[in-house]
């Protein structure tokens, strides 16, 4: 089975550029999506097919992929960023999470 | 504005079954592939299992194989999911979620329900 790897937790302060990779075998290969999940809300798209923002999404949210490794970036970071964030891809028969990061603003 | 809307969940003894459903609206439901994701309490987000716009393929993950089945009523803009020989593991938030194609694609997901809470204890 295919595994995507996350660090638990990435803390930044307010203004300051936060960056949230996701590591796989030869990731950069594949399409990935980012979401953040807020306690007690719906998980949201930020980033799908590896760069693109979804309409509604804020430009300060970019993203990457080559080699191993997607990278979600957030530039000027602001208390409301705060939330866990996961990173997906897929295969013909399944959905793969990464085991998710929790952003922190300080 | 698209809406999911779960329902079901609730409180069932390990070894039993539950259904949910998740009621879509506001956009043409038959046109797209269709998620379960589940939640365990302080854990990470787990793809559960997909069916394809017109119900012609469905697949799952290991964890829930035989034991739980996707379905959808196109006619009734309704997602399911039959849970049966549930176990304390399966204890989660479940959430319907929207592909963004037919099936599973390389876009991910760009909806997500709210949830339901499924709690398998005695």
């Amino acid at each position: 089975s295919y595994d995507l790897t996350q660090a638990p937790s990435v803390s930044v302060s307010p203004g300051q550029t936060a960056t949230i990779t996701c590591s796989g075998d030869k990731l950069g290969n594949r399409h990935c999506s980012w979401y953040q999940h807020k306690a007690g809300q719906s998980p949201v798209l930020v980033i799908y097919h590896s760069v693109k923002r979804p309409s509604g999404i804020p430009e300060r949210f970019s993203g990457s992929n080559s080699g191993n490794t997607a990278t979600l970036t957030i530039n000027e970071t602001q208390a409301l960023d705060e939330g866990d964030y996961y990173c997906q891809t897929w295969d013909r028969t399944s959905l793969i999470f990464g085991g998710g990061t929790k952003l922190t603003v300080l | 504005q698209v809406q999911l809307v779960e329902s079901g969940g609730g409180v069932v003894q390990p070894g039993r079954s539950l259904r949910l459903s998740c009621a879509a609206s506001a956009f043409i439901f038959s046109n797209y592939g269709m998620h379960w994701v589940r939640q365990a309490p302080g854990k990470g987000l787990e793809w559960v299992a997909v069916i394809w716009d017109d119900g012609s393929h469905q697949y799952y993950a290991d964890s829930v194989k035989g034991r739980f089945t996707i379905s959808r009523d196109n006619s009734k803009n309704t997602l399911y999911l039959q849970m049966s020989s549930l176990r304390a593991d399966d204890t989660a938030v479940y959430y319907c979620a929207r592909d963004m194609q037919r099936g599973i694609s390389a876009n991910g997901i760009d909806f997500w329900g709210q949830g339901t809470l499924v709690t398998v204890s005695s």
